[in-house]
Parts: C-alpha cells; sequence; structure tokens
C-alpha cells in the first residue's frame, strides 16, 4: 500500500517555542492531506484539510495562526505549532489521499509525539 | 455533517474466538467505510474497506458488512490471535469527502 511518513517521530520542546512536523506521501501524489490530533485513549480528531497549492481548511474550534499547515508539494505538508504550550501536548498524525475529487483511501503517517515542558 | 458512533469501547475474547465491532452512520450520501488499527504509539493502518455498492467484503481472517439501510456496518475478526490486540477505529466519509472516524475499540486477545 502507499506509504507516508512523518519527521520527527517525537519531539520535546520549551513553552513558546514552536515546532514544525512534516508529512511526506513516499510513492504517490497527495492532492489531499490531512492533519489529526489525537489525545490518550481517544479518537482521531481532525485539525485541518490541506490541498495542495491552496490555503488549509480548518475544522472549527482550531486556531489557523496557532496550527500553520503548508501543503506546498504533492508530496508534501507541514504543519507548525506556533508559541507552543503544555496543553498542545499530543500525538499529531498526518494522512494523505491521492484520488483527486470522488471518494478516496487515506494512509497515514506514524505520527509524531510532541511534548511541551 | 457525518456522525460515527462505535461500540463496544472495549472487547476482550479469548484466543481463537471471534471479534465483532459495529459502527452506525448518520450521512446517508456515505458511500465510503475504512476500518483501521492502531498499536500503541503508531499511526492507524487501514485493514479493511467497503463501497456502498457491496454488502459484504472479505479478506481472510477478516470481514466487513454493510447495511445502508440501517446505516450500520460491522468489522468481524475470526480466529483472533494475541497480535490482532490493538486499538480498531470505523470511519465514513461525509459530504465533503474528509473522514469522520469512531471512538475506537480496544480489543485484547488473551492467550
Amino acid at each position: 500500500g502507499a506509504v507516508v511518513s512523518q519527521h520527527p517521530s517525537w519531539v520535546i520542546c520549551k513553552s513558546g517555542t514552536s515546532v514544525k512536523i512534516e508529512c511526506r506521501s513516499l510513492d504517490f501524489q497527495a492532492t489531499t492531506m490531512f492533519w489529526y490530533r489525537q489525545f490518550p485513549k481517544q479518537s482521531l480528531m481532525l485539525m485541518a484539510t490541506s490541498n495542495e497549492g491552496s490555503k488549509a481548511t480548518y475544522e472549527q474550534g482550531v486556531e489557523k495562526d496557532k496550527f500553520l499547515i503548508n501543503h506546498a508539494s504533492l508530496t508534501l505538508s507541514t504543519l507548525t505549532v506556533t508559541s507552543a504550550h503544555p496543553e498542545d501536548s499530543s500525538f499529531y498524525i498526518c494522512s494523505a489521499r491521492g484520488q483527486a475529487g470522488g471518494v478516496g483511501e487515506q494512509f497515514f503517517g506514524p505520527g509524531t509525539r510532541l511534548t511541551v515542558l | 455533517g457525518e456522525n460515527v458512533e462505535q461500540h463496544p469501547s472495549t472487547l476482550s475474547v479469548q484466543e481463537g474466538d471471534s471479534a465483532v465491532i459495529k459502527c452506525t452512520y448518520s450521512d446517508s450520501a456515505s458511500n465510503y467505510f475504512p476500518w483501521y488499527k492502531q498499536e500503541l504509539g503508531k499511526g492507524p493502518q487501514l485493514i479493511i474497506d467497503i463501497r456502498s455498492n457491496v454488502g459484504e467484503k472479505k479478506d481472510q481472517r477478516i470481514a466487513v458488512t454493510l447495511n445502508k439501510t440501517a446505516k450500520h456496518f460491522s468489522l468481524h475478526i475470526t480466529e483472533t490471535q494475541p497480535e490482532d490486540s490493538a486499538v480498531y477505529f470505523c470511519a465514513a466519509n461525509s459530504n465533503n469527502n474528509d473522514m469522520r472516524f469512531g471512538a475506537g475499540t480496544r480489543l485484547t486477545v488473551k492467550p
């Protein structure tokens, strides 16, 4: 199946700093990428949807100035958590979809565990 | 928008027994229903999916059934093994084609 990578797999940072997470589709072109957040023992919460070359669409309650998303190419999307605080500590997972329009499978990355001290 | 409910939240079975996880969805326009397996500290992995034009799909020990009229779909795992232990998520695509997930089922297969 399609492979999606994330980097880094884990990161620890100080409060107030910014952290960038990369999501790459390794063997297919991803027209759409999704960013999710997952708290321990909970389901995946969609944060935003990004289409290559256009601005991301954020879910209600997700601050777009806090969570900056860039989808500059068909194989790379980045999520930057700006001025991170301890409450931003979570497991961040991206997924990628390669089919343009219609119904397409989503393939998930391995996730990035962010810990803000 | 789409709302997906999943039951049970936890499931414990003996090795070799079957496990069934059920989901319901609210949007009658949804037409794609994947199931994901998530192991601790990892991202979800697609294990099987079904589209609305079929009622059942099977892949070795895993099967999924779909009842469009009742708007529910189920995951069936037969001959369970300890390595099947994980959290399983069902999902349904919403009207703008992003995925809505169930709350997850923690499956434990006891040897």
